[in-house]
């Protein structure tokens, strides 16, 4: 299964709102993960089962999506968010991530 | 606390092999599946590997079936990747990962250890 995130870059602001979609190539119901990843640093999970906060994640992160298409949206985009965001399919073997998308300071 | 730790990369060549260790603590390591996986210079992640909780389910991503071997002992809280007729193309920062209850979401990493094949 392939999934395609858009955009794979993305200039923002402090306080903007911001989203990120992932496409995959088939259906994998809820079976998508985002992660964020810091330079230097290995991923965190954000969402999980597409829509699911993890525990200690700022709820200004919220996942939505089934089916094929799916959205990472953060609300009021603080300093720490500035990373790499990344979204996995757990529905088949293979797993796959998406290219990422890298947010970046305007 | 959760953690994981991750040992055993190096510089190796081309052909050679290279075994990866990952010690888990701070949860009942039988528990869980476990993954590894694997993120080249400045390009995004990769899956390698996954194996259940008592080693009866074990699947690898296509560009290292048939090289590599993921095991673990849990008697020793310890994760495995065995990595033989290593190519350049494995070059890369590779991380262990716990699989969440029930799902296989990659809920805590470790920070990574470094493979470098290269003649």
């Amino acid at each position: 299964i392939q999934l395609t995130q858009s955009p794979s870059f993305l200039s923002a602001s402090v306080g903007d709102r911001v989203t990120i979609t992932c496409r995959a190539n088939q259906g994998i119901t809820s079976y998508l993960a985002w992660y964020q990843q810091k330079p230097g640093k290995a991923p965190k999970l954000l969402i999980y089962a597409a829509s699911l906060l993890e525990s200690g994640v700022p709820s200004r992160f919220s996942g939505s999506g089934s089916g094929t298409e799916f959205t990472l949206t953060i609300n009021s985009l603080q300093p720490e968010d500035f990373a790499t965001y990344y979204c996995q399919q757990l529905k088949n073997y293979p797993l796959t991530f998406g290219g990422g998308t890298k947010v970046e300071i305007k | 606390e959760v953690q994981l730790v991750e040992s055993g990369g190096g510089l190796v060549q081309p052909g050679r092999s290279l075994r990866l260790s990952c010690a888990a603590a701070g949860f009942t390591f039988d528990d869980y599946a476990m993954h590894w996986v694997r993120q080249a210079p400045g390009k995004g992640l990769e899956w390698v590997s996954s194996i259940s909780w008592n080693s009866g389910n074990i699947n690898y991503g296509d560009s290292v079936r048939g090289r590599f071997t993921i095991s673990r002992d849990n008697a020793k809280n310890s994760l495995y990747l065995q990595m033989n007729s290593l190519r350049p193309e494995d070059t890369a920062l590779y991380y262990c990962a716990k699989a969440a209850a029930i799902t296989m979401i990659f809920d805590v990493w470790g920070k990574g250890t470094t493979v470098t094949v290269s003649s």
